[in-house]
C-alpha cells in the first residue's frame, strides 16, 4: 500500500524553527518528485514547494521562498521541509503529496497525499 | 501568476441530486486541470485529472469537462458521501501547482 506519513509539527513561537518529515512506503520513493502543500484552519489549498527526484531541482511558493528548505534523503524514504523564521501566517496543516505522472497524458498530479501535520506558530 | 476562481462558495443540495460545479482560470490552462476532493478531517483525494480523466477508483458519476479557462465538474447524483468540499487546481505551469478556493458541497 502506497503511504505517505508526515510528523515534526507542533506549536512554536513566531521566528522559530521547526523541521516537518514526510515518511514514504509502498512505492520507489527514488522515482517519484514531492511536494508540500498546506492548509491554513478553515482556509483551503496552498501549494509550498516541489522537489525533483534527485533533489536537484526545487520551486517554492513566493510566500515561503527564502525562509523554508524542502530536501529529500532517497535512502531513507524520507521527504522534509525546513520551516525558519516562522510568523503566524504560516500556521497550517503541512500535507505531503507524491507527483505521480499519468502515463497516457504524461501529466503530473497530486496523488496520494499524506494525512497532513499541523504546525502553529503564535506568541 | 494564474489564478483560479471557483463557483459557487457554497453548493447545497440533497442527495440524489445533480451538482455542477465551476472553475475558471485567469488565463488559459490548456487541459492541465485537476479536481480534488476533501472531506473534513482528510487529505485531499485526485478525483479527476486533465479536465476530463476520472482517477483510478472513481465512480462514474464524477466526470469532468472544459479547457482553456472554463472547467466544469458534475456528480451526476449526490451521494451521501459526497457532500464534501472540492478544489480545482492547475498545472499548466508545472511544476508549480496553483489550486482554487474551493466549492463546498453541503445537505439542503
Amino acid at each position: 500500500e502506497v503511504q505517505l506519513v508526515e510528523s515534526g509539527g507542533g506549536f512554536v513561537q513566531p521566528g522559530g524553527s521547526l523541521r516537518l518529515s514526510c515518511a514514504a512506503s509502498g512505492f520507489t520513493f527514488s522515482s517519484y518528485e514531492m511536494n508540500w502543500v498546506r492548509q491554513a484552519p478553515g482556509k483551503g489549498l496552498e501549494w509550498v514547494s516541489y522537489i525533483s527526484t534527485s533533489g536537484s531541482v526545487i520551486y517554492y511558493a513566493d510566500s515561503v521562498k527564502g525562509r523554508f528548505t524542502i530536501s529529500r534523503d532517497n535512502a531513507k524514504n524520507s521527504l522534509y521541509l525546513q520551516m525558519n523564521s516562522l510568523r503566524p501566517e504560516d500556521t497550517a496543516v503541512y500535507f505531503c503529496a507524491r507527483d505521480t505522472k499519468f502515463a497516457v497524458a504524461g501529466t503530473y498530479w497530486f496523488d496520494p497525499w499524506g494525512q497532513g501535520t499541523l504546525v502553529t506558530v503564535s506568541s | 501568476e494564474i489564478v483560479l476562481t471557483q463557483s459557487p462558495a457554497t453548493l447545497s443540495l440533497s442527495p440524489g441530486e445533480r451538482a455542477t460545479l465551476s472553475c475558471r482560470a485567469s488565463q488559459s490552462v490548456s487541459s492541465y486541470l485537476a479536481w480534488y476532493q476533501q472531506k473534513p478531517g482528510q487529505a485531499p483525494r485526485l478525483l479527476i485529472y486533465d479536465a476530463s480523466n476520472r482517477a483510478t477508483g472513481i465512480p462514474a458519476r464524477f466526470s469532468g469537462s472544459g479547457s482553456g479557462t472554463d472547467f466544469t465538474l458534475t456528480i451526476s447524483s449526490l451521494e451521501p458521501e459526497d457532500f464534501a468540499v472540492y478544489y480545482c487546481q492547475q498545472r499548466s505551469n508545472w511544476p508549480l501547482g496553483t489550486f482554487g478556493p474551493g466549492t463546498k458541497v453541503d445537505i439542503k
